[in-house]
């Protein structure tokens, strides 16, 4: 079955720009979540999605938003980049506690200059 | 406030000898989850751990859960160069939570 869809791959941005980044759950996954990875603070959780509705939100400012559809795809988005936003952002999906796992994307590289 | 520590941090080894790295983690927790990135790539999950005394293993990687120590060790047996990557332990409160809290992760290189 086709795995955790993240697009794009690579993003070049300028400060200041803001990003869109989409990612598509395995079928029949509900729940998306995003995660920041960086070489100084590690895997940070951004937020989850279920359902359309934001459950769970991490320690971030407010230029992190994101959303989910009603096929479940999400999509997430920083305004305002600072050089400090370049990362690798991972989504992961899973069945909500009724298997318990998560599967990662190939993950968006994004690198702020 | 939920923190996970790994150590170590780094950890070089010969091919053919044994490891262990350690994950601790500081209040009650439901689920523990062990993954592997190879540089560039995404997570690849190799254990979840739900219960006391959990143990599983594949291949040449063991994971082991101790609820009541607040530690789960990744054994490493007889290592091969195909295990270099870096692992991250990772644990999840409650059900429905859906947020992981990840261990600092240990860089593995294996030298032939």
């Amino acid at each position: 079955k086709a795995g955790v869809t993240q697009t794009p791959r690579y993003l070049i941005k300028t400060r200041g720009q803001q990003v869109t980044l989409s990612c598509s759950p395995i079928s029949g996954h509900r729940s998306v979540s995003w995660y920041q990875q960086t070489p100084g603070q590690g895997l940070q959780f951004l937020f989850e999605y279920f359902s359309e509705t934001q459950r769970n939100k991490g320690n971030f400012p407010g230029r992190f938003s994101g959303r989910q559809f009603s096929n479940s795809r999400s999509e997430m988005n920083v305004s305002t980049l600072e050089l400090g936003d370049s990362a690798l952002y991972l989504c992961a999906s899973s069945l909500n506690g009724v298997n318990y796992g998560y599967t990662f994307g190939s993950g968006t590289r994004l690198t702020v200059v | 406030e939920l923190k996970v520590e790994q150590n170590p941090l780094f950890l070089s080894m010969q091919e053919g000898k044994n490891y262990t790295i350690y994950c601790n983690y500081s209040t009650t927790s439901d689920r523990l989850y062990w993954y592997r990135q190879d540089p560039g790539k995404s997570l690849e999950s190799l254990f979840v751990l739900l219960s006391n005394g959990a143990v599983k293993q594949e291949g040449r990687l063991m994971a082991s859960l101790d609820t009541k120590a607040r530690l789960s060790t990744l054994h490493i047996t007889a290592a091969v160069h195909d295990l270099s990557a870096t692992y991250f332990c990772a644990v999840e409160r409650g059900f429905g939570n859906e947020k992981l809290t990840f261990g600092t992760g240990t860089r593995l290189t294996i030298i032939p």
